[in-house]
């Protein structure tokens, strides 16, 4: 089973900050890495797939990064409705795997 | 619209069965081109994939090691619909269970609203 590490935990931030998120995975993925986003009360959300290809709706701020086992999601200036968790997930390996998260805080 | 719409009991005794339905409307049950799956988030275990079941010419199940003895998940065609069995419930199943596809198999488009379901006496 491939092993997903986000890091950090926890990112303090300000609104109009630029957040930089990591996940690195335990073996090569090529590109086939998606990010979640998940907000208090809520299922989570699908932002990112092909480590780099926005899911339909999502705002340009939202991009992501990388290949193999090295992988960023940034965005670019935070607003209020960013701050949440956000999850890696592979989909290169079964059984699909998720990352432990990201949680942006004020 | 497609929406995935969850139901069942917020408390279960532990021993007993946990069981929760996800009603699918905007799609089938039956599709050959996605994937149904059970997950639950707790903060202890995090984001965990329980199970899944799919159409492909005849009905196939995956499910998590961590639960293979106790799960079951299976598809209602006549109710578009599919559910979650998990037997021998004890407090650690405590959590919010999520029902959602994956399209193509692969990325989880497409989520319940998530259940709280406490195990307790």
């Amino acid at each position: 089973e491939i092993v997903m590490t986000q890091s950090p935990a926890t990112l303090s931030v300000s609104p109009g900050d630029r957040a930089t998120l990591s996940c690195r995975a335990s073996q090569s993925l090529t590109i086939n890495l998606a990010w979640y986003q998940q907000k208090p009360g809520q299922a989570p959300r699908l932002l990112i797939f092909g480590a780099s290809t926005r899911a339909t709706g999502i705002p340009a701020r939202f991009s992501g990064s990388g290949s193999g086992t090295e992988f960023t999601l940034t965005i670019s200036s935070l607003q209020s409705e960013d701050f949440a968790t956000y999850y890696c997930q592979q989909y290169n390996n079964w059984p699909y795997t998720f990352g432990q998260g990201t949680k942006l805080e004020i | 619209q497609v929406q995935l719409q969850q139901s069942g009991p917020g408390l279960v005794k532990p021993s007993q069965t946990l069981s929760l339905t996800c009603a699918i409307s905007g799609d089938s049950v039956s599709s050959n081109s996605v994937v149904w799956n059970w997950f639950r988030q707790s903060p202890s275990s995090g984001l965990e994939w329980l199970g899944r079941t799919y159409y492909r010419s005849k009905w196939y199940n995956d499910y998590a090691l961590s639960v293979k003895s106790r799960i079951t998940v299976k598809a209602d065609t006549s109710k578009n619909q599919f559910s979650l069995h998990l037997s021998s419930v004890t407090p650690e199943d405590t959590a919010v269970y999520y029902c959602a596809r994956a399209a193509g198999a692969t990325l989880f488009d497409l989520w319940g609203q998530g259940t709280l379901v406490a195990v307790s006496s």
